[in-house]
């Protein structure tokens, strides 16, 4: 595709369910990153996939967040038992090695 | 390691006043610099780049020098509009030798421009 798609755009889930979210980066991107934003507040970087190197998962909150990078394209973020403090908006960006990074529109995720 | 820091906002300015948002950065290689931009409800988008030392990076009106030897680039507006009300990140992406860092990002600056 043209740009950084995101799925879904919203999920309302219930405390202690599982999420998968999904980001679909620019083709050919080596650079893959998961951030979150809450409300009003700044990037909260999360996970940084660049090509076949090993992940950095230094921004991950607890062992509850997880990702994968299948065949150096598509990425998924699991979050397992859901809290609330985990609603915010999860952002996805790619790039070409560590250059201008393009965003994806964003999941925004409600854990009731 | 690598740390990007920015004024604390809010800003809040009159259309047409002169703006500046100061960032500093922190760098063990040859980073590169970008400010990015957040409109309300929107995503992030690149504003403006530059790749080495001296370069200037301009978009929209919007300018910004990198600066090796105060370790700076702060965006400025000459006379700023009510639809540059955004939240603004600087952030730098660092390089040492043939090995690309993660993008680091500042904690974002937010501007409100009132007619």
């Amino acid at each position: 595709g043209a740009g950084v798609s995101q799925s879904p755009s919203n999920k309302v889930t219930e405390k202690g369910k599982d999420v998968e979210l999904r980001c679909d980066p620019i083709s050919g991107h080596t650079a893959l990153y998961w951030y979150r934003q809450s409300l009003g507040q700044g990037l909260e970087f999360l996970i940084y996939f660049q090509g076949n190197s090993a992940p950095d998962k230094s921004g991950l909150p607890s062992d509850r967040f997880s990702a994968e990078r299948t065949g150096g394209s598509v990425s998924t973020l699991t979050i397992q038992r859901t809290q609330q403090e985990d609603s915010a908006v999860y952002l996805c960006a790619s790039s070409l090695l560590s250059n201008e990074q393009f965003f994806g529109p964003g999941t925004r995720l409600t854990v009731l | 390691g690598d740390s990007v820091t920015q004024m604390e906002g809010p800003v809040t300015l009159s259309e047409e006043a002169f703006l500046t948002i100061n960032c500093t950065y922190t760098a063990t290689g040859y980073p590169s610099l970008f400010w990015y931009v957040q409109y309300p409800g929107e995503g992030l988008q690149l504003l403006l780049k530059a790749t080495k030392a001296d370069d200037k990076g301009s978009n929209k009106g919007f300018e910004a020098t990198y600066r090796k030897e105060t370790t700076s680039f702060h965006l400025e507006k000459g006379s700023v509009q009510v639809s540059d009300s955004a939240v603004y990140f600087c952030a730098l992406s660092d390089r040492v030798k043939t090995s690309y860092d993660k993008v680091i990002f500042g904690p974002g600056t937010s501007l409100s421009v009132i007619p």
